[in-house]
């Protein structure tokens, strides 16, 4: 079977860095991806992973290690609308095609 | 370049009625994917269409079945509805090329209510 695990709930202060936290036991790896969703709203893409180290983007930079099965996604200079559920998601290959399989996601809450 | 878009924004149906969900991919992409997302959950994979065929299929019964079209419009039909398909429907469109992983783009998805 797939497994994909992230923290349920987080909490942090409106200016600080947070890390969000995804292990993962798949069969088959071809890729993570981290997605920000605003409750009711379409998922959007934050960043992808293939190869392990750090990806940097602006305020946003996610890790992998392909061997320990694990990631995370680092928010920096927090903000207000940065409140959202973050998604973590592995690229399977399988029967010849890819599919994402996501975890339930990690709800952060981000106060003043 | 137009994003994906969704049709209609909310339903409400009751027990074992038929829906028909409707998705139009982004300009240029082949495929598309269709997703359930439950409450509090992340989205799970129903399947995927490319050119025009069913290419992978999630853990969905057959009451599940999806058409996709020559202009990569995209349509699921679920059947015999049941409370638990109450859920955000999510299309996602990407364009497939041989040996190459390219990014989903999702819309912004169909609240489905089942009475």
């Amino acid at each position: 079977g797939q497994n994909i695990d992230q923290p349920t709930e987080m909490t942090a202060t409106e200016g600080a860095i947070v890390q969000i936290n995804c292990t993962y036991q798949t069969s088959g790896f071809n890729g993570l991806f981290w997605y920000q969703q605003h409750a009711g709203e379409a998922p959007t893409f934050l960043s992808y992973n293939v190869l392990d180290g750090l990806e940097e983007k602006g305020r946003f930079s996610s890790f992998l290690s392909r061997s320990k099965g694990y990631s995370y996604l680092l928010l920096k200079e927090l903000q207000m609308k940065d409140s959202a559920s973050y998604l973590c998601a592995v690229i399977l290959f399988s029967g010849g095609y890819n599919k994402l399989i996501f975890g339930a996601g990690t709800r952060l809450a981000v106060h003043p | 370049e137009t994003g994906v878009t969704q049709s209609p924004t909310h339903l409400i149906k009751t027990r074992g009625q038929q829906v028909t969900l409707r998705c139009s991919s982004q300009s240029g992409h082949n495929t598309v994917s269709w997703y359930q997302q439950a409450l509090g959950q992340g989205p799970q994979f129903i399947f995927q269409y490319y050119r025009e065929e069913e290419n992978g299929r999630g853990n969905f019964p057959p009451r599940f079945s999806g058409l996709q079209f020559p202009n990569y419009s995209s349509e699921l039909n679920v059947n015999a509805l049941e409370l638990d398909d109450s859920a955000l429907y999510l299309c996602a469109s990407s364009l497939l090329l041989a040996g190459t992983y390219n990014e989903q783009f999702f819309g912004p998805g169909t609240r489905l209510t089942v009475l």
